[in-house]
């Protein structure tokens, strides 16, 4: 079946720093990936979403890439701040044909810890 | 703040009562879904409603029973449930598929619920 897993379960960084946060996935029917922030006492936050049709997708100080080939893809925080810091989950999404609906599997986070 | 609106955020009950828990969200997404998160770890999917019909129901024990009674609203009735219940219980909605991408997932901030 479906899985999303990320290498590193805690990153620790000082503030302005750049952070990744890297994802592995393993069904290639996964078309859609999405990054969410989750901070204590709150639900997931959407942060950039990429097709599988991109390799690459910049936000406002966030960046992901996807690397097909080796089903792979990342997180990227420039400037890193103390407000970045929350759990990171990756999520891979496939749509049954004909739905307007999609199927989420999650990776199983990163805590990402910002430094003043 | 969100746009999906979860109520309660906290629940505690015993074993033998019966509860809901609603969900709201006003954006005119067609899909929503129940998943259950423990702590620190990723959110795990359990229903999906899609045009107000239930369109996956992820082997949820019978004692979760969920209803859309319309497209804005989504509830989880619950009743006889056991300690190993206690999780943060989150919605979700998204618009699927539209103008021909994907559309994320958006999530509310959840309802801690705690069995006594």
């Amino acid at each position: 079946g479906e899985s999303v897993g990320l290498h590193l379960p805690t990153l620790s960084v000082q503030e302005g720093d750049n952070s990744i946060i890297n994802c592995a996935y393993s069904n290639s029917a996964s078309d859609y990936f999405i990054w969410y922030k989750q901070e204590s006492g709150k639900g997931p936050q959407f942060i950039i979403d990429i097709r599988s049709n991109m390799d690459k997708r910049q936000g406002q100080r966030v960046t992901v890439l996807l690397n097909k080939t080796v089903k792979h893809l990342s997180l990227q925080i420039a400037a890193t701040q103390p407000g970045d810091s929350a759990v990171y989950f990756c999520a891979g999404n496939t749509f049954a044909g004909g739905t307007s609906y999609g199927k989420l599997t999650f990776g199983q986070g990163t805590i990402l810890t910002v430094h003043p | 703040d969100t746009e999906v609106t979860q109520t309660p955020k906290h629940l505690v009950m015993g074993m033998t009562n019966k509860k809901s828990l609603k969900c709201e969200q006003h954006m005119g997404h067609r899909a929503m879904y129940w998943y259950k998160q423990k702590a620190k770890k990723p959110p795990e999917l359990m229903f999906v409603y899609s045009y107000e019909k239930l369109s996956i129901n992820e082997s949820v024990p019978s004692r979760f029973s969920p209803e859309c009674p319309n497209s804005s609203l989504l509830n989880l009735h619950l009743h006889a449930l056991q300690p190993e219940d206690s999780a943060l219980y989150l919605c979700a909605s998204s618009q699927g598929f539209l103008f021909g991408r994907n559309q994320p997932q958006h999530f509310g901030d959840g309802t801690r619920l705690s069995i006594l």
